[in-house]
């Protein structure tokens, strides 16, 4: 069946680096997509959200860009900070009336003080 | 006071138990959500209530059961667990169309 999925599941960086976290989805009805963050011991928290009608949007040190040509969604994250160390996830929502997400796997992303 | 509250936190039971995994919101989002979380295989959905009367499967039903009180509450059942049931249970809410699901804190269950 389709699937989000991620190209690294696991990411180490430099505290004050950026931070680039990607992912694959393969239902090109999916119209829109979430980025959350999970630390450990606690649930998914919204982090970024963007439409299909949208290539980039942009939150406070985030950033999610969507490539609809190549079905891709990545997550940037500016200076990158030790709370930012969790798993990230990318979901989708596939077409008009459907109301699931379909969730990829888990990015782990550990910052280096 | 957390907007999705899921009660307990930490379970842990025998084989062929009836266990009950409560979660209760204050959002006032119509839709809620059950999904399992376990290592290497992500979020995979159980059960979802788009209102008090509307429950529906998701992708991994067998051997749950839900049940929606009200507006703000739902609850998951397994009605004699089994071992493979050991996972990290979570609920989720939303809004009417594209939004993002807002989740609980989970409950962690552990069946002997």
């Amino acid at each position: 069946g389709e699937s989000v999925g991620l190209h690294l599941p696991t990411l180490s960086v430099q505290e004050g680096d950026n931070s680039i976290i990607n992912c694959a989805y393969s239902n090109s009805a999916s119209d829109y997509f979430i980025w959350y963050k999970q630390e450990s011991g606690k649930g998914p928290q919204f982090i970024i959200d963007i439409r299909s009608n949208m290539d980039k949007r942009q939150g406070q040190r985030v950033t999610v860009l969507l490539n609809k040509t190549v079905k891709h969604l990545s997550l940037q994250i500016a200076a990158t900070q030790p709370g930012d160390s969790a798993v990230y996830f990318c979901a989708e929502m596939g077409g008009a009336g459907s109301y699931q997400l379909t969730f990829g796997k888990g990015t782990k992303l550990s910052v280096i003080p | 006071d957390a907007d999705v509250t899921q009660t307990p936190r930490n379970r842990i039971t025998k084989t062929g138990k009836r266990i009950m995994l409560e979660c209760s919101q204050t959002k006032g989002h119509d839709r809620m959500y059950w999904y399992r979380q376990d290592p290497g295989l992500g979020l995979r959905l159980i059960y979802y209530s788009f209102d008090v009367k509307d429950i529906n499967k998701g992708e991994i039903s067998d051997g749950y059961s839900v049940s929606r009180q009200a507006q703000a509450k739902f609850s998951l059942s397994l009605e004699s667990a089994i071992p493979n049931q050991t996972a990290l249970y979570f609920c989720a809410t939303m809004k009417r169309g594209n939004q993002p699901q807002h989740f609980g804190d989970g409950t962690r269950l552990s069946i002997l």
